[in-house]
């Protein structure tokens, strides 16, 4: 299994600005992903952090709201540009298990992030 | 439009067996089903996967039905700390390729 940490574990920001969002992995792993879970709601895959590609983001997400940045195989940022009320949400990433898979993933704590 | 859809409660008792089913009409033929468990303020944490039939760990089982249009979760002799909220993720296909999607969690309550 993998250990990861996520920074900051909350926050809260005024409309208009931007929050960067770190992970770290304590091992090297191939997949990173990152989600969006709205309190009380299931997780949605925002995007597919490729180290030393651009990430592929899900339909619905795009990389001038959600910059993604996976300079190497342990750490990952997300931002969340021009932030407002409606980006209020828990923002989690992941890593893939055993054999660089998807479907056994390891979750982070999650960055909860409040928009005034 | 490929849905995947679980109960949104479910309540049991202390030692009683837990069967937590997710229906998902489209999949992707090659990939696995997933189960996930989730504390409050804590991620995710994976409890089963499975391709088809039977799999069993130490903590769980998973049954899927030859046509994987669902999938059951069953938890035996449930106790207090099972108390959480369960989803499957699934490979639903589209037109980009293969699309991760959670169900929408059962939150199951064990009472004493």
């Amino acid at each position: 299994s993998a250990v990861i940490s996520q920074k900051p574990s909350r926050d809260i920001c005024q409309r208009g600005t931007s929050l960067t969002i770190q992970c770290q992995v304590d091992s090297q792993v191939t997949m990173m992903f990152w989600y969006r879970q709205q309190p009380g709601q299931s997780l949605t895959l925002i995007a597919t952090a490729n180290q030393g590609s651009e990430a592929t983001y899900e339909s619905g997400f795009v990389i001038d709201k959600f910059p993604i940045s996976r300079p190497n195989l342990t750490f990952s940022t997300l931002t969340v540009s021009n932030m407002s009320p409606e980006d209020s949400s828990i923002y989690l990433c992941s890593v893939g298990g055993q054999g660089g898979g998807y479907n056994e993933q390891f979750f982070g704590p999650g960055t909860r992030l409040t928009v005034l | 439009l490929a849905k995947t859809t679980q109960p949104i409660s479910m309540d049991s008792y202390e030692g009683q067996e837990v069967n937590i089913t997710c229906s998902h009409n489209n999949i992707a033929t090659n990939d696995y089903i997933t189960w996930y468990q989730q504390f409050p303020s804590q991620g995710p944490r994976f409890i089963i996967q499975g391709y088809k039939t039977k799999v069993t760990n130490e903590v769980a089982s998973l049954f899927i039905p030859a046509d994987r249009k669902s999938s059951t979760l069953s938890l035996p002799r449930v106790s207090l700390s099972d108390t959480a909220v369960y989803y499957c993720l699934v490979a639903i296909p589209n037109n980009a390729g293969n699309m991760l999607t959670f169900g929408g969690g059962t939150r199951l309550m064990v009472k004493p």
